[in-house]
């Protein structure tokens, strides 16, 4: 069974600082990986995805790989009270004739004023 | 814009009922998922289905069972509901082979009184 392994905080920063969120898997053969924002009683939502060693910015996120390691990371520059919620990691396998996500538990972000 | 919608936000029923929990995406997806989601177990695959008629049994199908008889829907069915079923559930879909990840619907609080 593939794993996806997170923190599960919570992580508290103050405003204006810089988030760091970390996630560690088990499968070597993974290739895609993504990062979920989820709202208190809402639904994830996909900030970013990442396929490449190295970094992907989009905005005040960073995306980070390192499949050598098995390690992917979030960076949230900045950090506002409205990026406080729980980020989910999540790994994409292939099988079946499609593609399937392996989530983590997440990681709680309080941004605090 | 892309749309899962999920046919109930909170619904409440009593115990040894069958419940029917519908998806409905708009996106042409080949890909859909049934998830539920717990406090510290994070979000946990109860049935996915690569395409028509077709489907796969996730990490939790036991107490549950599935159809999609058309593309854009997958059905969620809790053949005798029982208390250890009240969860939030959340409907995704994806593309077949794509590396996008998933869109999430809006997600069903259900309650087994």
């Amino acid at each position: 069974q593939k794993e996806v392994e997170q923190n599960s905080g919570p992580l508290s920063v103050p405003e204006g600082a810089i988030a760091s969120l970390n996630c560690t898997y088990s499968d070597r053969v993974s290739q895609s990986f993504f990062w979920y924002r989820q709202y208190s009683g809402k639904s994830p939502e996909l900030i970013m995805s990442i396929y490449s060693n190295g970094d992907k910015e989009d905005g005040r996120f960073t995306a980070q790989l390192n499949k050598a390691s098995q390690y992917v990371s979030l960076l949230i520059r900045d950090s506002q009270p409205s990026d406080s919620a729980t980020y989910l990691c999540a790994v994409l396998e292939w099988g079946g004739g499609g593609n399937k996500l392996t989530f983590g538990t997440g990681t709680q972000l309080k941004v605090e004023l | 814009d892309v749309k899962v919608t999920q046919s109930s936000r909170y619904l409440v029923k009593r115990t040894g009922e069958k419940v029917f929990l519908e998806c409905v995406q708009d996106m042409d997806h080949e890909n859909m998922f049934w998830y539920r989601q717990d406090p510290g177990l994070g979000l946990r695959l109860i049935y996915f289905s690569y395409d028509v008629k077709m489907k796969e049994k996730g990490d939790i199908p036991e107490g549950y069972s599935v159809s999609r008889e058309k593309k854009e829907r997958f059905s969620l069915i809790l053949e005798s509901a029982s208390t250890n079923q009240t969860s939030m559930y959340l409907c995704a879909s994806s593309f077949g082979t794509s590396n996008y990840g998933y869109t999430f619907g809006s997600g069903t609080r259900l309650t087994v009184v």
